[in-house]
């Protein structure tokens, strides 16, 4: 079954910190979706992304295709940071299986 | 700024009752999603919506489960005979364009509980 891994799952920093969060997956796809959970459960689209790179503020989101990999990176990290970071992918090859999610990495930024 | 609305967020029920899932997507998105999150565990893709039809769905959503666009605003997701196992998060999303390579906005979701 075609799988995406994130890592780390957690993460601990101090604010200030440059993070980077990162996914790799199984096989082929056609799009990368990087998104933020808060603490009460509410989810946040941050990127979608088919190649190269997006920005948006502090966040930066990178794949690499061939690699088939992608990060998320924050700079000047902030407590009000800290939530789960989900990345989720859309396989190619025509199937219909929605988006599939990585675990998530759960993200504490302290004071 | 428009957003994803769902109802109630917080649902009990005893198992083998139906229960209805409401979302109102933003008004002019074209394609709608349920996803569930068991607690603890990861996001799982139920089912995408379009045109009024089903366009994809996964292995978990069997014909327990159905989906229904009953007037121009609601997105219902309908559990006929709840399981214990159906206890989750439901997360509905909506998206303007092409299913899956378009940004998706989620909602607050419906936790539901099945005693």
């Amino acid at each position: 079954k075609n799988e995406v891994e994130q890592s780390p799952q957690n993460l601990t920093a101090q604010e200030g910190e440059f993070i980077t969060i990162n996914c790799s997956y199984s096989v082929g796809i056609s799009a990368l979706h990087w998104l933020q959970q808060h603490p009460g459960g509410g989810i946040v689209s941050l990127f979608m992304l088919s190649s190269g790179k997006k920005k948006h503020g502090r966040l930066i989101a990178t794949i690499n295709i061939q690699e088939k990999h992608s990060s998320l990176h924050i700079t000047a990290s902030h407590p009000r940071d800290s939530a789960v970071y989900i990345c989720a992918v859309r396989w190619s090859g025509g199937g219909a299986d929605g988006l599939t999610f990585g675990k998530g990495t759960h993200l504490i930024i302290q004071p | 700024e428009p957003e994803v609305t769902q109802t109630p967020s917080h649902q009990v029920t005893q198992m083998g009752q139906e229960v209805i899932l409401r979302c109102v997507p933003i008004s002019n998105h074209l394609y709608f999603y349920w996803y569930r999150q068991i607690l603890g565990q990861k996001v799982e893709f139920l089912v995408s919506f379009y045109n009024n039809e089903i366009s994809e769905k996964s292995e978990i959503f069997d014909d327990q489960f159905s989906v229904e666009r009953p007037d121009g605003s609601n997105f219902t997701l309908k559990i006929r005979s709840t399981k214990l196992e159906d206890s989750a998060m439901y997360f509905c999303a909506s998206s303007r364009d092409y299913s899956f390579t378009d940004t998706q906005y989620f909602g607050p979701g419906t936790r539901l509980t099945v005693l």
